[in-house]
């Protein structure tokens, strides 16, 4: 039931791109991303509603593709800050407010 | 603003004892309450939710319970705690009936059971 999430970690270079999945085997109402620092609580990055939908937050930004019941979080020119552990997160089904994540990813930036 | 206050930070705890962590929101109501717990590394793992004051959703038939004697007041609780209950425990709360948004997390209590 739990979302899917690839890579499992992913180690980059300031500066480079990263693409993190997420896949449900279950039908996707929204997806929400977040990013953990270690030792911290997950940080909301942004909410995907409607299928095909893509935000952006900073150089990061989403897309959701409610067909193919997945979200992927797009990383471009990644910083130093951006290390950490993302998880996406779903509601199982709308108006149940049971709210599960995804298994997480882990990402280092490197100078 | 809301915010959610959870304590406390760290707990050290022996086999056998009980346990009861306690999260509280402001500036919300009826607010959707939530326990997670993330093993070292891993995800979190939903353990409790709730949508309002008594109505408590179990996902982990373990030793554990919640309860949410006022509307936005959570306890997570343990009459006698295992080894494998170690890990950071996260609340978080969500906007309530009707509203689709993220969930804001506490900064979580990190458990060791020794």
């Amino acid at each position: 039931q739990q979302p899917v999430q690839s890579p499992q970690a992913v180690i980059l270079r300031e500066g480079e791109d990263a693409v993190i999945n997420c896949s449900s085997s279950k039908a996707l109402y929204s997806v929400h991303w977040y990013r953990q620092k270690h030792g911290e609580a997950p940080v909301f990055l942004m909410i995907l509603l409607k299928g095909g939908e893509q935000k952006g937050h900073e150089k990061i930004s989403a897309s959701f593709n409610e067909k193919k019941q997945q979200s992927s979080l797009y990383l471009t020119a990644s910083q130093l800050s951006y290390s950490g552990t993302y998880f996406c997160g779903t509601e199982i089904h709308p108006g149940t407010y049971k709210y599960i994540f995804g298994t997480g990813t882990r990402l280092k930036v490197l100078a | 603003s809301q915010t959610i206050h959870q304590w406390p930070a760290t707990l050290v705890q022996p086999v056998g004892s009980p346990l009861s962590l306690e999260c509280t929101v402001e500036g919300t109501s009826n607010p959707n309450l939530y326990w997670y717990r993330q093993a070292a590394g891993r995800g979190l793992q939903l353990l409790f939710y709730s949508v309002g004051i008594g109505q408590i959703s179990s996902e982990v038939p373990q030793n554990l319970s919640a309860s949410r004697p006022q509307d936005r007041q959570f306890i997570l609780s343990s009459k006698k705690l295992l080894l494998s209950d170690s890990g950071f425990y996260l609340c978080a709360w969500s906007a309530p009936r009707g509203k689709n948004t993220e969930a804001f997390f506490g900064q979580g209590t990190r458990l060791t059971v020794v």
